[in-house]
């Protein structure tokens, strides 16, 4: 399977502190995206990073890649209770518009 | 711009039923996905189309699911007959191509009985 994985896959802190969630992927990539589900809604893209990049950042978001260890790691910093959600990496693995995404980490920010 | 319209947003049916969900995607979008969400499966990429064309459809589970899109505003996802292992969330998402973002509807949440 080329699905990603997530890690961890639930994570619980408080109001204030960094979350940092990491993905693995097992093939080349073309690029890989984060996505942000809240409960009984669809998946919202948050940002791209490309193969050929290894830091990408937008707003209180920062992700990073390191293609020689195929993985990647989204950091939320200074987290709010708002931002209880799922995050989900997907990779876009054969240049065309299909995209395998992973378990998704739960993560929830305690007000 | 209105995004990904998925209908229903729930639907309850007894086990042998057809269901049909809808899809509107968002204008302009070359691309349309279906995918299923479960705890157990995750989040799993049944067909996509281009240009209203089915281009990989390996992972419709069986014969029971077809999907359809009979122009560039309108897709089906049918499931007939319906089994209770059919329960989950269904997405529909569209996306521009050219390796951009895809854009999801809410879901249609699917059970069973």
């Amino acid at each position: 399977s080329q699905q990603g994985e997530e890690d961890p896959q639930a994570l619980s802190i408080q109001e204030g502190e960094n979350a940092t969630m990491n993905c693995s992927y097992k093939t080349s990539i073309n690029n890989l995206q984060w996505y942000r589900q809240n409960s009984g809604r669809g998946l919202v893209h948050l940002i791209l990073i490309r193969s050929n990049e290894r830091e990408k950042h937008s707003g209180r978001l920062r992700v990073t890649l390191d293609t020689s260890k195929k993985s990647s790691s989204l950091l939320i910093t200074a987290s709010r209770a708002a931002d209880t959600a799922s995050y989900f990496c997907a990779t876009d693995y054969n240049a065309g518009n299909m995209l395998t995404f992973g378990g998704g980490t739960r993560l929830m920010v305690k007000p | 711009d209105a995004g990904v319209i998925q209908s229903p947003r729930h639907e309850v049916t007894e086990m042998g039923q057809e269901v049909t969900l809808r899809c509107k995607p968002i204008s302009g979008h070359d691309y349309l996905f279906w995918y299923r969400q479960t705890m157990m499966r995750g989040l799993e990429l049944l067909i996509y189309f281009n240009n209203n064309v089915p281009i990989d459809d390996s992972g419709m589970p069986e014969d029971r699911f077809s999907a359809k899109m009979p122009n560039a505003s309108f897709s089906t996802l049918k499931i007939q007959p319906s089994e209770p292992r059919d329960s989950a969330v269904y997405f529909c998402a569209s996306s521009p191509g050219g390796g951009k973002p895809q854009h999801f509807g809410d879901g249609t949440r699917l059970s069973i009985l």
